[in-house]
C-alpha cells in the first residue's frame, strides 16, 4: 500500500487550465478504474469532485474532469477561479478491498 | 441535510484503546458503504478501513491491521472504529466518510473529523 505519487505543487492564473497527474501501479491505478478525486481547503474536511476515474458527482461544476492512462490518473481544471486554491487527492482502489490515496498536491492561484 | 458526526477521539497512552463512533444522519445509513480516513494536521489524507452496506465486505490498511475493528449497527445508523495497541504514528484528525454506493467505491460525504492524540 504505497502512497500514489502526485505533484507537491502547481499552480496557475485566473481562466488557465491545469492538470495534476496521479500515478500508481498496475495493482492500482492502472488495475482498476476506481478512481476518485477530493478537494480539501484549510481546516475543512475534504470533498468529492471525481469518481470513477472521469464521472462527477452531482453539483461538482464541469470545469472539473478526470482521466486516466495506464498507471496514471489525471485532474483537469479548466478556468481556473481563486476558490479551487485548495490541496488535491487522489485515491485509487488497490485490490483486496484496500484503497490508498496519493501524497496531495496543493493548487495555487496566482 | 447530510451529516455525519464523529465522536469519541482524545488523548490515549500508546498501548490503550479506543473507540470511535460516527453518527449518520440525513440518509438511509444502511444503504451505502462506510468508510474511515485519517489526517496528521498538515500531513495528506490516509485510508484506514472499509465496510460494505451489510458488513460483507471489510478491509484495513497494512498500518492498523490486526489492531483496529470496524464495525457498524444499521439499526443504530452509526458506524465504528475499534482502535487498540495505539501507537504515536496513530495520532491523527480521523474522518468517518459515506460511500456513493452500497459497496465499496468512493467517499462522497465526510465528516468533520475527531482528533485522536497518542502521547
Amino acid at each position: 500500500q504505497s502512497a500514489l505519487t502526485q505533484p507537491r505543487s502547481v499552480s496557475g492564473s485566473p481562466g488557465q487550465s491545469v492538470t495534476i497527474s496521479c500515478t500508481g501501479t498496475s495493482s492500482d491505478v492502472g488495475g482498476y478504474n476506481y478512481v476518485s478525486w477530493y478537494q480539501q481547503h484549510p481546516g475543512k474536511a475534504p470533498k468529492l469532485i471525481i469518481y470513477d476515474v472521469s464521472k462527477r458527482p452531482s453539483g461538482v461544476p464541469d470545469r472539473f474532469s478526470g482521466s486516466k492512462s495506464g498507471n496514471t490518473a489525471s485532474l483537469t481544471i479548466s478556468g481556473l477561479q481563486a476558490e479551487d486554491e485548495a490541496d488535491y487527492y487522489c485515491c485509487s482502489y488497490a485490490g483486496a478491498y484496500t484503497w490508498v490515496f496519493g501524497g496531495g498536491t496543493n493548487l495555487a492561484v496566482l | 441535510e447530510v451529516q455525519l458526526v464523529e465522536s469519541g477521539g482524545g488523548l490515549v497512552e500508546p498501548g490503550r484503546s479506543l473507540r470511535l463512533s460516527c453518527t449518520a444522519s440525513g440518509f438511509t445509513f444502511g444503504d451505502y458503504a462506510m468508510h474511515w480516513v485519517r489526517q496528521v494536521p498538515g500531513k495528506g489524507l490516509e485510508w484506514v478501513s472499509t465496510i460494505s452496506w451489510n458488513s460483507d465486505i471489510i478491509g484495513y490498511a497494512d498500518s492498523v491491521k490486526g489492531r483496529f475493528t470496524v464495525s457498524r449497527d444499521n439499526a443504530r445508523n452509526s458506524l465504528y472504529l475499534q482502535m487498540s495497541s495505539l501507537r504515536p504514528d496513530d495520532t491523527a484528525k480521523y474522518y468517518c466518510a459515506k460511500d456513493i454506493t452500497p459497496t465499496p467505491d468512493a467517499f462522497d460525504m465526510w465528516g468533520q473529523g475527531t482528533m485522536v492524540t497518542v502521547s
